[in-house]
């Protein structure tokens, strides 16, 4: 099925390990995210990528890097885990022209990161 | 900044009532507005996309209007039932405007349960 694919769906991290969050989608979009939710905070932007060849930070870019490999990956790297960066992380697309007959977003399914 | 906040917070119901799951924002330059359910442990379904030149979609037992000029949105959910027990986000699309390059701005969901 056409959509957006997250791997892994689960991580245990001990603080200051590396890891990248790796995120592909099949529907031809031009825009990627990613987000990460947390209890009571919701969904906050981390970085995006509004067409291929350029990211931006987002509201919590801090701790993260991005890297937008091609028009259908985004991936989402932590340097140095923090025990803060314990979330979930979503990773998102859509299309980026107006004109476009679904100017929404597909989420993925998540990835559940734990840093102990 | 975008502020969607989204009324009740909480909401539960026995099975067969009619509900409503309200969503505000401030800034009403949006140019779409995107209604997502989350299942517990779950990514996030889109379930109704509304441009901002439409006033309101349908999708089987689901209804959602948008008046944007008072930054209001409303989710109808016609004879509820058990499985529509989720949690309920609502999200807002700003016009391009170059640095938030049409960011979605998120409400914190409104958790809904449907009892039998």
């Amino acid at each position: 099925n056409a959509g957006v694919t997250q791997t892994p769906k689960f991580q245990v991290l001990k603080t200051g390990q590396s890891m990248t969050l790796q995120c592909a989608q099949d529907m031809n979009h031009n825009s990627m995210y990613w987000y990460r939710q947390d209890p009571g905070m919701g969904l906050r932007l981390i970085y995006y990528s509004a067409s291929e060849g350029t990211t931006d930070k987002g509201e919590v870019p801090n701790g993260y890097n991005v890297s937008r490999l091609n028009k259908r990956e985004f991936s989402l790297r932590l340097e140095s885990a923090a025990p803060s960066q314990t979330s979930v992380y979503f990773c998102a697309s859509s299309r980026r022209r107006r004109g476009s007959p679904n100017y929404g977003y597909t989420f993925g399914s998540g990835t559940r990161l734990t840093v102990v | 900044k975008q502020e969607v906040t989204q009324i009740p917070a909480a909401l539960s119901v026995p099975e067969g009532e009619n509900l409503v799951l309200n969503c505000s924002f401030t800034d009403s330059a949006i140019y779409n507005l995107q209604w997502f359910r989350q299942d517990p442990g779950k990514g996030l379904t889109s379930l109704l996309l509304i441009q901002s030149s439409q006033r309101e979609q349908t999708s089987g037992r689901l209804n959602a209007s948008l008046d944007k000029s008072s930054g209001r949105s409303t989710l109808y959910i016609a004879a509820s039932q058990p499985g529509d027990s989720a949690t309920y986000l609502c999200a807002v699309r700003l016009a391009d405007r170059g640095s938030t390059l049409g960011r979605l701005y998120f409400g914190r969901g409104t958790q809904l349960t449907v009892w039998p």
